[in-house]
């Protein structure tokens, strides 16, 4: 069965201490590996897409990495305002579907 | 401004009662979907639709129902028939094979 493990559940990181986000997959034949954040009670928000293996994609403190089985996401030096939770999500040949892990719910502390 | 708009954003359902969840999208997009998000669960595919007057079944559709008449709308009917309906349900919209975005959410809470 397709899967999508994201790790850890829940990360505490002081302000200005670098860290990454794992999302893993068992999807055979990807079609595009998505990372969202969420705010409490919002829509997820997209941020980025990767295609495949050795794709690099950044935004601010973001950036997110592609290997052939797994995902980062790396938050350099994360501020308060990036603390929210991250959703993984892929999408696989033959479909427009998409399938979400479960989320980082990231805080950061001053 | 363009987007996906979700109404309403809070809704209130009493048992044995069907209610309707609203979306709308100006982008022109071909494709729509409807997720609901449970705590601890992620997002799961409840129905789908990439093109007018067509949509199929996600992960949970037992106790749902859809309508794609107008490309720009995705309505969501919770029937009666949906045991557990409370949750926060997620529209979302894409070209085919592109990024999906979402909507803002409502929540459906069961009195």
């Amino acid at each position: 069965e397709d899967q999508v493990t994201q790790s850890p559940e829940a990360l505490r990181l002081q302000e200005g201490e670098s860290s990454s986000l794992n999302c893993s997959y068992t999807v055979s034949g990807l079609r595009g590996l998505f990372w969202y954040r969420q705010d409490p009670g919002k829509g997820p928000e997209f941020l980025f897409t990767l295609y495949s293996a050795g794709e690099e994609k950044e935004k601010e403190r973001l950036k997110a990495t592609l290997t052939k089985k797994e995902s980062f996401l790396h938050i350099t030096a994360p501020k308060p305002e990036d603390s929210a939770t991250y959703l993984c999500a892929v999408r696989w040949y033959n479909t427009d579907k998409l399938i979400f892990g479960t989320g980082t719910r990231l805080q950061v502390f001053p | 401004d363009g987007g996906i708009t979700q109404s309403p954003k809070y809704l209130f359902r009493k048992e044995g009662q069907n209610v309707t969840l609203s979306c709308e999208q100006n982008l022109n997009h071909d494709a729509m979907y409807w997720y609901r998000q449970d705590p601890g669960q992620g997002l799961r595919l409840i129905y789908y639709s990439q093109i007018v007057n067509d949509f199929q079944k996600g992960d949970i559709a037992e106790g749902y129902s859809v309508s794609r008449e107008k490309k720009e709308s995705f309505p969501l009917t919770v029937t009666s028939a949906q045991k557990n309906p409370t949750a926060f349900y997620l529209c979302a919209s894409s070209e085919s094979g592109n990024t999906i975005y979402f909507g803002e959410g409502s929540w459906l809470t069961v009195v």
